[in-house]
C-alpha cells in the first residue's frame, strides 16, 4: 500500500518562498509522474505542476515562473519550491501519485489518466 | 489549455439515482477520471479509465464517456455520498492536467 507523507512550513510571510517535501513509502518510485495539486480554502483542486524519475518537470502556465519541483530519487522524495508567496498562494496543497498511458500504446489511442495516491495535505497560510 | 465544466451543485433523493457531468475538449482525448472529497479530507479516486473503480469503491459508482462529456453516476445514492466531486483530464497538447470546478452533491 503505497503511503505519501508530506511535510513543510505551514505559516508564510509575503515574498518568502514555500517548500514542501513529499515521501513516498510502500511502493515503486519509478514509473510514475509525480505531482503537486493546491486547493484554495472554499474552493476547487488546482494543478501545480509534476515531476518524474528521470527529473522531468511539467508546470502549470500560471505559476510557472515562480516553481521548482525536484527529485530525490536516493530517498524516493520529491519537493515543491513557490517563490515569492503572497495571500493568493494560501491553500492546502496536495502531493500525488499519477498515471497515464494510452490503451494500447498508440499516440492517437484513447487515453487512461489518473490521480490514485494523496497525501494528507499540508495548509500553507501566507500572511503579512 | 483546456477546461472542464461542471455544474457547481446537484441534489439527490436518498436512493435515488444521480448523474454528475463533466464536458471539455480533452474527454475527446483522454477519459475522465472522477474523485469525491468529503470536508476535511484529501480527494478520493472514485472512477478512471473507460469505467473502472478502485477496489474500495462501491459498485453504486460508475463512469462513462460520449465525446467531450463524461458523466459519474451514482445509482441508489447513500446518505455518505454526500462530498464534492472533481473530473480531471489531461491536455493533450501540452500534457497539462486539468481539474473540472467541482460538484458538490446533496443527498436529501
Amino acid at each position: 500500500q503505497v503511503q505519501l507523507q508530506q511535510w513543510g512550513a505551514g505559516l508564510l510571510k509575503p515574498s518568502e518562498t514555500l517548500s514542501l517535501t513529499c515521501a513516498v513509502y510502500g511502493g515503486s518510485f519509478s514509473g510514475y509522474d509525480w505531482n503537486w495539486i493546491r486547493q484554495p480554502p472554499g474552493k476547487g483542486l488546482e494543478w501545480i505542476g509534476e515531476i518524474n524519475y528521470g527529473g522531468s518537470t511539467n508546470y502549470n502556465p500560471s505559476l510557472k515562473s515562480r516553481l521548482t519541483i525536484s527529485v530525490d530519487t536516493s530517498k524516493n522524495q520529491f519537493s515543491l519550491k513557490v517563490r515569492s508567496v503572497t495571500a493568493a498562494d494560501t491553500a492546502k496543497y496536495y502531493c500525488a501519485r499519477r498515471l497515464s498511458w494510452r490503451i494500447g500504446g498508440g499516440s492517437s489511442a484513447p487515453g487512461i489518466n489518473y490521480v490514485d495516491v494523496w497525501g494528507k495535505g499540508t495548509m500553507v497560510t501566507v500572511s503579512s | 489549455s483546456s477546461e472542464l465544466t461542471q455544474d457547481p451543485a446537484v441534489s439527490v433523493a436518498l436512493g435515488q439515482t444521480v448523474r454528475v457531468t463533466c464536458q471539455g475538449d480533452s474527454l475527446r482525448d483522454y477519459y475522465a477520471s472522477w474523485y469525491q472529497q468529503k470536508p476535511g479530507q484529501a480527494p478520493l479516486l472514485v472512477i478512471y479509465g473507460e469505467n473502472k473503480r478502485p477496489s474500495a469503491i462501491p459498485d453504486r459508482f460508475s463512469g462513462s464517456n460520449s465525446g467531450n462529456t463524461a458523466s459519474l453516476t451514482i445509482t441508489g445514492a447513500q446518505a455518505e455520498d454526500e462530498a464534492d466531486y472533481y473530473c480531471n483530464s489531461r491536455d493533450n497538447t501540452d500534457n497539462h492536467l486539468i481539474f473540472g470546478g467541482g460538484t458538490k452533491l446533496t443527498v436529501l
